[in-house]
Protein backbone atom coordinates (compact mmCIF):
# COMPACT_ATOMS: atom_id res chain seq x y z
CA UNK A 1 0.00 0.00 0.00
CA UNK A 2 0.99 3.31 -0.60
CA UNK A 3 2.40 5.67 2.28
CA UNK A 4 4.48 8.91 2.78
CA UNK A 5 6.40 9.74 5.45
CA UNK A 6 8.18 12.84 6.96
CA UNK A 7 11.31 12.41 8.16
CA UNK A 8 11.54 14.71 11.61
CA UNK A 9 8.33 15.04 13.51
CA UNK A 10 10.01 18.27 14.74
CA UNK A 11 12.21 21.30 12.74
CA UNK A 12 13.67 23.86 14.89
CA UNK A 13 15.65 26.95 12.20
CA UNK A 14 16.85 30.20 13.20
CA UNK A 15 14.77 32.98 11.63
CA UNK A 16 17.00 33.73 8.56
CA UNK A 17 17.78 30.08 7.81
CA UNK A 18 16.94 27.58 5.90
CA UNK A 19 13.67 25.34 5.64
CA UNK A 20 13.81 21.81 4.68
CA UNK A 21 11.26 19.52 5.41
CA UNK A 22 11.52 15.48 4.33
CA UNK A 23 8.71 14.17 2.52
CA UNK A 24 9.23 10.49 0.60
CA UNK A 25 6.34 8.35 -0.73
CA UNK A 26 6.76 4.76 -1.65
CA UNK A 27 5.27 3.34 -4.95
CA UNK A 28 6.05 2.95 -8.20
CA UNK A 29 3.68 4.80 -9.47
CA UNK A 30 4.01 8.69 -9.85
CA UNK A 31 1.61 10.03 -7.15
CA UNK A 32 0.09 13.68 -7.17
CA UNK A 33 1.91 15.38 -3.96
CA UNK A 34 0.92 17.80 -2.01
CA UNK A 35 2.38 20.20 1.00
CA UNK A 36 -0.32 21.47 3.28
CA UNK A 37 0.43 23.59 6.15
CA UNK A 38 -1.75 23.37 9.41
CA UNK A 39 -1.28 27.26 12.06
CA UNK A 40 -2.79 26.70 15.10
CA UNK A 41 -6.49 26.16 15.44
CA UNK A 42 -6.96 26.50 12.00
CA UNK A 43 -7.36 23.81 9.30
CA UNK A 44 -5.35 22.91 5.97
CA UNK A 45 -3.96 25.17 3.61
CA UNK A 46 -2.46 23.80 0.86
CA UNK A 47 1.31 24.96 0.16
CA UNK A 48 2.03 23.59 -3.57
CA UNK A 49 1.42 20.94 -5.51
CA UNK A 50 2.88 18.71 -7.64
CA UNK A 51 0.81 16.83 -10.56
CA UNK A 52 2.42 16.69 -13.79
CA UNK A 53 4.87 18.79 -15.76
CA UNK A 54 8.13 20.86 -13.87
CA UNK A 55 9.67 18.83 -11.16
CA UNK A 56 10.34 21.98 -9.45
CA UNK A 57 6.99 23.26 -7.87
CA UNK A 58 6.45 27.23 -6.20
CA UNK A 59 4.04 27.45 -3.93
CA UNK A 60 3.01 30.71 -1.19
CA UNK A 61 4.89 32.12 1.16
CA UNK A 62 7.86 31.48 -0.53
CA UNK A 63 8.53 28.02 0.04
CA UNK A 64 8.79 25.56 -2.88
CA UNK A 65 9.73 21.69 -3.36
CA UNK A 66 11.14 19.38 -5.95
CA UNK A 67 9.53 16.29 -7.22
CA UNK A 68 12.45 13.52 -7.59
CA UNK A 69 11.46 10.32 -8.76
CA UNK A 70 14.21 8.24 -8.64
CA UNK A 71 14.54 9.37 -5.15
CA UNK A 72 11.12 9.18 -4.56
CA UNK A 73 10.92 12.87 -2.61
CA UNK A 74 9.31 16.02 -2.94
CA UNK A 75 11.28 17.52 0.13
CA UNK A 76 9.76 21.44 0.84
CA UNK A 77 12.27 24.16 1.45
CA UNK A 78 12.39 27.95 1.87
CA UNK A 79 15.39 30.14 1.26
CA UNK A 80 15.06 32.03 4.88
CA UNK A 81 12.32 31.03 7.76
CA UNK A 82 10.31 33.94 9.16
CA UNK A 83 9.27 33.73 12.47
CA UNK A 84 5.25 33.18 10.86
CA UNK A 85 6.30 29.97 9.41
CA UNK A 86 5.68 28.55 12.33
CA UNK A 87 3.28 25.90 12.14
CA UNK A 88 2.64 21.97 11.18
CA UNK A 89 3.74 20.96 8.02
CA UNK A 90 2.32 17.91 6.02
CA UNK A 91 2.92 16.30 2.82
CA UNK A 92 0.26 14.20 1.01
CA UNK A 93 0.09 11.92 -1.81
CA UNK A 94 -2.96 10.73 -4.14
CA UNK A 95 -2.96 8.46 -7.15
CA UNK A 96 -6.03 9.81 -8.24
CA UNK A 97 -9.37 8.44 -6.78
CA UNK A 98 -11.63 9.93 -3.92
CA UNK A 99 -10.67 8.72 -0.79
CA UNK A 100 -6.93 7.78 -1.24
CA UNK A 101 -5.29 10.79 -0.45
CA UNK A 102 -2.65 9.61 2.50
CA UNK A 103 -0.61 12.54 4.77
CA UNK A 104 2.12 12.22 6.22
CA UNK A 105 2.17 11.98 10.17
CA UNK A 106 3.47 16.27 9.92
CA UNK A 107 6.40 17.63 10.86
CA UNK A 108 6.05 20.55 13.18
CA UNK A 109 8.28 23.74 12.35
CA UNK A 110 9.59 25.98 14.87
CA UNK A 111 11.72 29.35 14.13
CA UNK A 112 13.89 30.46 16.91
CA UNK A 113 14.15 34.76 17.05
CA UNK B 1 -16.35 34.31 1.48
CA UNK B 2 -15.74 30.99 3.82
CA UNK B 3 -14.95 27.97 1.45
CA UNK B 4 -15.59 24.85 3.42
CA UNK B 5 -17.63 26.21 7.02
CA UNK B 6 -18.14 23.79 10.17
CA UNK B 7 -20.29 24.17 12.89
CA UNK B 8 -19.75 23.55 15.78
CA UNK B 9 -16.23 24.99 15.94
CA UNK B 10 -16.04 23.38 19.47
CA UNK B 11 -18.27 20.54 20.83
CA UNK B 12 -18.23 19.27 24.37
CA UNK B 13 -20.64 16.25 25.43
CA UNK B 14 -21.08 13.12 27.63
CA UNK B 15 -19.96 9.79 26.79
CA UNK B 16 -23.24 7.60 25.42
CA UNK B 17 -24.59 11.42 23.66
CA UNK B 18 -25.23 11.21 19.51
CA UNK B 19 -24.14 14.06 18.11
CA UNK B 20 -23.71 16.25 14.99
CA UNK B 21 -21.12 18.33 12.79
CA UNK B 22 -22.03 19.94 9.86
CA UNK B 23 -20.27 21.12 6.96
CA UNK B 24 -20.69 23.46 3.73
CA UNK B 25 -18.72 24.42 0.81
CA UNK B 26 -19.64 27.09 -1.69
CA UNK B 27 -16.81 26.04 -4.17
CA UNK B 28 -19.06 24.10 -6.25
CA UNK B 29 -16.92 20.95 -5.57
CA UNK B 30 -17.92 17.34 -6.49
CA UNK B 31 -16.54 15.62 -3.90
CA UNK B 32 -16.60 16.27 -0.14
CA UNK B 33 -14.61 14.55 2.63
CA UNK B 34 -14.03 13.98 6.53
CA UNK B 35 -10.85 13.65 8.37
CA UNK B 36 -10.29 12.91 11.95
CA UNK B 37 -7.23 14.27 13.38
CA UNK B 38 -6.10 13.20 17.12
CA UNK B 39 -3.92 14.74 19.92
CA UNK B 40 -0.27 13.75 17.98
CA UNK B 41 -0.99 15.79 14.29
CA UNK B 42 -2.06 12.31 12.64
CA UNK B 43 -4.69 12.70 10.29
CA UNK B 44 -6.89 10.13 9.51
CA UNK B 45 -9.72 9.77 6.51
CA UNK B 46 -12.99 9.16 7.45
CA UNK B 47 -15.30 9.01 3.98
CA UNK B 48 -15.58 10.66 0.90
CA UNK B 49 -18.46 11.81 -1.25
CA UNK B 50 -19.85 12.65 -4.35
CA UNK B 51 -23.49 12.34 -5.17
CA UNK B 52 -22.75 8.89 -6.88
CA UNK B 53 -20.71 7.43 -4.29
CA UNK B 54 -19.73 7.15 -0.78
CA UNK B 55 -16.46 5.21 0.12
CA UNK B 56 -15.94 4.50 3.89
CA UNK B 57 -12.38 4.06 5.01
CA UNK B 58 -13.06 0.45 6.42
CA UNK B 59 -11.14 1.24 9.88
CA UNK B 60 -13.87 3.64 11.23
CA UNK B 61 -16.86 2.25 13.43
CA UNK B 62 -20.30 2.46 12.17
CA UNK B 63 -21.31 4.58 14.59
CA UNK B 64 -20.18 7.61 12.72
CA UNK B 65 -22.22 8.27 9.36
CA UNK B 66 -22.34 10.88 6.43
CA UNK B 67 -25.52 12.43 6.05
CA UNK B 68 -25.61 15.12 2.53
CA UNK B 69 -28.63 16.90 1.99
CA UNK B 70 -27.40 18.39 -1.02
CA UNK B 71 -23.57 18.99 -3.02
CA UNK B 72 -22.96 21.29 -0.82
CA UNK B 73 -23.53 19.81 2.86
CA UNK B 74 -21.90 16.92 4.33
CA UNK B 75 -22.88 16.41 7.71
CA UNK B 76 -21.50 13.89 10.18
CA UNK B 77 -23.53 12.04 12.74
CA UNK B 78 -21.70 10.63 15.60
CA UNK B 79 -23.66 7.93 18.00
CA UNK B 80 -23.44 6.90 20.65
CA UNK B 81 -20.14 9.03 21.70
CA UNK B 82 -17.06 7.39 23.22
CA UNK B 83 -13.70 8.96 24.81
CA UNK B 84 -11.40 7.63 21.67
CA UNK B 85 -13.93 9.87 19.46
CA UNK B 86 -12.36 13.09 21.15
CA UNK B 87 -10.45 14.87 18.53
CA UNK B 88 -10.99 17.69 16.10
CA UNK B 89 -12.74 16.85 12.91
CA UNK B 90 -12.20 18.35 9.37
CA UNK B 91 -14.41 18.60 6.73
CA UNK B 92 -12.69 18.98 3.29
CA UNK B 93 -13.84 19.26 -0.61
CA UNK B 94 -12.43 18.61 -4.03
CA UNK B 95 -13.37 19.00 -7.26
CA UNK B 96 -12.54 15.53 -8.53
CA UNK B 97 -9.22 14.35 -7.14
CA UNK B 98 -7.38 18.03 -7.07
CA UNK B 99 -5.78 19.98 -4.14
CA UNK B 100 -8.77 19.69 -1.09
CA UNK B 101 -9.72 23.04 0.53
CA UNK B 102 -10.13 22.43 4.67
CA UNK B 103 -13.03 23.77 6.91
CA UNK B 104 -11.32 25.00 9.95
CA UNK B 105 -12.12 22.18 12.36
CA UNK B 106 -14.07 20.97 14.80
CA UNK B 107 -13.13 19.53 18.38
CA UNK B 108 -14.97 17.37 19.75
CA UNK B 109 -14.13 16.67 23.37
CA UNK B 110 -16.32 13.70 24.85
CA UNK B 111 -16.43 13.45 29.15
Amino acid sequence: AQSVTQLGSHVSVSEGALVLLRCNYSSSVPPYLFWYVQYPNQGLQLLLKYTTGATLVKGINGFEAEFKKSETSFHLTKPSAHMSDAAEYFCAVSYGSPNDMRFGAGTRLTVKP
Amino acid sequence: DTAVSQTPKYLVTQMGNDKSIKCEQNLGHDTMYWYKQDSKKFLKIMFSYNNKELIINETVPNRFSPKSPDKAHLNLHINSLELGDSAVYFCASSQAVDEQFFGPGTRLTVL
